[in-house]
């Protein structure tokens, strides 16, 4: 079945530093594959997407890159700001037969420090 | 602009009772809606998905149920809940890209 881990620990940063979280796969092939912000209590806010058949996506100070010989995606924040501090999901796409379906990572936390 | 809605926000019930969260859409017509159930510490769960009126397909065996008796309307039961149903659980629909999720409601069961 498909795996997908997200390393569980929350991860503490210092203001102003890059974070890099990272999300690895197994047993699937997705055509593509989505980071989303989650903050507690509240639903998850998609990020960005990235395709099979591109390397790195950017947008604003958010970069994702997207290894599918390592079964690996990268999520970077430059420049952080405590205003970043939440949980952060990959999914993958496990479409089949035009039905969208996505399975998620558990999801890293993320504290900016001040 | 599209909207989606969940309700009731929280809810604490016994075991043993009955169990009906609604979700609504807005601003799109005949979406793929999503039911996922998020526990403490774990990641989301797909629970239930849906292509249409009257069309669910269920991922995991479990003492649920949902039902979509209008296009942007998903909702989802229990005949007699459990202490495992505890969690939060979200709404969502979908396109081929991403997905948009509803505010969540949050279930405890005593």
């Amino acid at each position: 079945s498909q795996k997908i881990e997200q390393n569980s620990e929350a991860l503490n940063i210092q203001e102003g530093k890059t974070a890099t979280l990272t999300c690895n796969y197994t047993n699937y092939s997705p055509a593509y594959l989505q980071w989303y912000r989650q903050d507690p209590g509240r639903g998850p806010v998609f990020l960005l997407l990235i395709r099979e058949n591109e390397k790195e996506k950017r947008k604003e100070r958010l970069k994702v890159t997207f290894d599918t010989t390592l079964k690996q995606s990268l999520f970077h924040i430059t420049a952080s700001q405590p205003a970043d501090s939440a949980t952060y999901l990959c999914a993958l796409d496990i479409s089949t037969s035009g039905t969208y379906k996505y399975i998620f990572g558990t999801g890293t936390r993320l504290k900016v420090l001040a | 602009s599209q909207t989606i809605h969940q309700w009731p926000a929280t809810l604490v019930q016994p075991v043993g009772s009955p169990l009906s969260l609604e979700c609504t859409v807005e601003g799109t017509s005949n979406p793929n809606l999503y039911w996922y159930r998020q526990a403490a510490g774990r990641g989301l769960q797909l629970l239930f998905y849906s292509v249409g009126i009257g069309q669910i397909s269920s991922e995991v065996p479990q003492n649920l149920s949902a039902s979509r008796p209008q296009d942007r309307q998903f909702i989802l039961s229990s005949k007699k809940l459990l202490l495992s149903d505890s969690g939060f659980y979200l709404c969502a629909w979908g396109t081929t890209e991403t997905q948009y999720f509803g505010p969540g409601t949050r279930l405890l069961v005593l």
